[in-house]
């Protein structure tokens, strides 16, 4: 099915560990978006992407890193793990502007 | 800056109607959404409607815009616990700019 794929689904790292989350969409969508998810707080725009080769920061973006080094690809790299990470992540893609589609998202806990 | 307020929680008999309410500041945004998510999963696009617009319905679902008062509202009639879930509103200035959201309404439905 057509969609935003979010790998992987669940992860637990330690404090000061590095991992990468992955969101892959198959829409050829030019616009996609990494959001977290944290208790009575909504959704928070991390970074987001225009086009392939661009990013741009969001709401929350430190201790994050982006990439977008192809168009189906978005990928949200932590470098130094911390507690505060503990979070559910989601990306999003996007073409028009009722056209936005979300993966179901990653579990991270940060222990 | 931007920023989408909801109430927290709304409790409802089944059968009821229920009305979630929603109020941004952005006088500039031409697209407003709403979605939901049940428990552990991901988000939902429920409906939206644009700026121009004041009132969408669509089966047991009825957006009403303000635009003079920024204020949105969700009316689902003959709520049924399957609606039990958190719903949140969501606005965007234009197409394809992140969507930036309320902090979720919590519905909680009474058998």
């Amino acid at each position: 099915n057509a969609g935003v794929t979010q790998t992987p689904k669940f992860r637990v790292l330690k404090t000061g560990q590095s991992m990468t989350l992955l969101c892959a969409q198959d829409m050829n969508h030019e616009y996609m978006y990494w959001y977290r998810q944290d208790p009575g707080m909504g959704l928070r725009l991390i970074h987001y992407s225009v086009g392939e080769g661009t990013t741009a920061k969001g709401e929350v973006p430190d201790g994050y890193n982006v990439s977008r080094l192809k168009k189906q690809n978005f990928l949200l790299g932590l470098e130094s793990a911390a507690p505060s990470q503990t979070s559910v992540y989601f990306c999003a893609s996007s073409d028009r502007a009722y056209g936005y589609t979300f993966g179901s998202g990653t579990r991270l806990t940060v222990v | 800056g931007e920023d989408v307020e909801q109430s927290l929680f709304l409790s409802v008999r089944e059968g009821d109607s229920s009305v979630i309410n929603c109020t941004y500041t952005d006088s500039s945004s031409t697209y407003l959404y709403w979605y939901k998510q049940e428990p552990g999963a991901g988000l939902q696009l429920l409906t939206y409607i644009f700026s121009n617009m004041d009132m969408k319905q669509d089966q047991r679902l009825t957006v009403l815009l303000n635009k003079k008062d920024k204020h949105l509202s969700l009316r689902i009639a003959d709520t049924q616990t399957g609606d039990s879930a958190i719903y949140f509103c969501a606005e965007s200035f234009r197409g394809n700019t992140p969507l930036v959201f309320g902090k979720g309404t919590r519905l909680s439905v009474i058998a």
